[in-house]
């Protein structure tokens, strides 16, 4: 398995303004991966964040809203920009450990927009 | 129809009581497959991954039928603890694309 963190652990934001989530593993892990969940709903793949090119993001999710940056092997972050109270929700990111498809998700960031 | 179809629930059975949740998957070319335990709000949990030959883990089965496309998780002698939400996630094996179902909601009752 694999030790993730996630800063910040919540945050209450304005519409307009953007907000920066860091995701730190404690190993070098090849798949890094960001999810967005919404209140009583089930996970949303937003991208895959690749190292060293550029993230590949999923239908309905675009770069200029959600950049990811994968700066190396134990480390990404994901920018939720111009943020409405619809982008309200909890970001998770997970990463893939030993090409067995076996996830493990750091523990979220609940968003909170006003 | 969605990738991933699971009964939401809630199933709220007595302690000690055996329970099984139904996942259907549409993909018929997926090819892993995972349960996940959520707790109210905390992060997914890996709980066990299915093989085709199913696998045990103490209390807990799993069980894969490629012919109808389902996977199933077993609880027996249920647990106070084991009240959370459990996901059925598959992986089509192309693009590391991994799709989560609803979750089920059990709630063990004492």
């Amino acid at each position: 398995s694999a030790v993730i963190s996630q800063k910040p652990s919540r945050d209450i934001c304005q519409r307009g303004t953007s907000l920066t989530i860091q995701c730190q593993v404690d190993s070098q892990v090849t798949m890094m991966f960001w999810y967005r969940q919404q209140p009583g709903q089930s996970l949303t793949l937003i991208a895959t964040a690749n190292q060293g090119s550029e993230a590949t993001y999923e239908s309905g999710f675009v770069i200029d809203k959600f950049p990811i940056s994968r700066p190396n092997l134990t480390f990404s972050t994901l920018t939720v920009s111009n943020m409405s109270p619809e982008d309200s929700s909890i970001y998770l990111c997970s990463v893939e450990v030993d090409r067995v498809y076996e996830q493990y998700f750091g523990p979220g960031t609940r968003l909170t927009v006003t | 129809r969605k990738e991933v179809e699971q009964d939401p629930g809630p199933f709220n059975v007595p302690e000690g009581a055996t329970v099984a949740f139904n996942c259907t998957y549409s993909n018929s070319a997926s090819q892993s497959f995972f349960w996940y335990r959520q707790d109210c709000r905390k992060e997914p949990k890996l709980l066990m991954s299915v093989y085709s030959s199913g696998n045990e883990d103490g209390r807990f089965t799993a069980q894969l039928n490629r012919a109808s496309q389902y996977i199933s998780l077993l609880i027996r002698d249920s647990k106070l603890s084991d009240s959370a939400t459990y996901l059925c996630v598959v992986n089509t094996d192309t693009g590391n694309q991994f799709y989560f179902g609803t979750g089920t909601s059990l709630t063990v009752i004492p």
